[in-house]
């Protein structure tokens, strides 16, 4: 099994700012994939991030909007940036071992 | 059209009922994960499944890929139960994973 730690686990932020959502996973992991749940949505694929390149970005996401990092095969982070109350959703990370799916706790953001 | 639909959307069970949550999908997949989501938002994975059954206590989900259909079963329903259940496919290579609505089950006592 793997154990995901994804802060925080909610805010609520002004229009305009930014907010950085951290992952950390208990041992290394090749990729790691970010999604976004709308309200009563089911989930969607931001992107997928590697470890020493650049995330890959699903259609509709940009990396000016949402820029990702991933410095380490056990941590990645997330930036929903300039945001507006659209962005209000849970956020989640997500990694694959042994072809069984681990997600992270989800960040509620609401922005007003 | 999606590539995953479930249904039903929604489902009210009395406790102890039998409980059947169906997945239907239109891509060639690979695996096909059943997962549960609580009010907090947390996901919790059940099952993966690439072909025939698996059982897990109370739960049990079959696959039929030629008929590209999944269910998802839990016998004895609880309170407990109550989540949001979600179907999830598996396609190519980069394990990236196209999920379905998800059915909210409320199991009353």
């Amino acid at each position: 099994s793997a154990v995901i730690s994804q802060k925080p686990s909610r805010d609520i932020c002004q229009r305009g700012t930014s907010l950085t959502i951290q992952c950390q996973v208990d041992s290394q992991v090749t990729m790691m994939f970010w999604y976004r749940q709308q309200p009563g949505q089911s989930l969607t694929l931001i992107a997928t991030a590697n470890q020493g390149s650049e995330a890959t970005y699903e259609s509709g996401f940009v990396i000016d909007k949402f820029p990702i990092s991933r410095p380490n095969l056990t941590f990645s982070t997330l930036t929903v940036s300039n945001m507006s109350p659209e962005d209000s959703s849970i956020y989640l990370c997500s990694v694959e071992r042994g072809r069984e799916a681990f997600f992270g706790q989800g960040t509620r953001l609401t922005v007003v | 059209k999606n590539e995953v639909e479930q249904s039903p959307q929604n489902l009210t069970a009395q406790e102890g009922e039998f409980i059947t949550i169906n997945c239907s999908y239109s891509v060639g997949i690979s695996a096909l994960h059943w997962l549960q989501q609580h009010p907090g938002g947390g996901i919790v994975s059940l099952f993966m499944l690439s072909s025939g059954k698996k059982k897990h206590g109370r739960l049990i989900a079959t696959i039929n890929i030629q008929e590209k259909h999944s269910s998802l079963h839990i016998t004895a329903s609880h309170p407990r139960d109550s989540a949001v259940y979600i179907c999830a496919v598996e396609a190519g290579t980069a394990s990236k994973l196209t999920f379905g609505t998800g059915t909210r089950l409320q199991v009353t006592l």
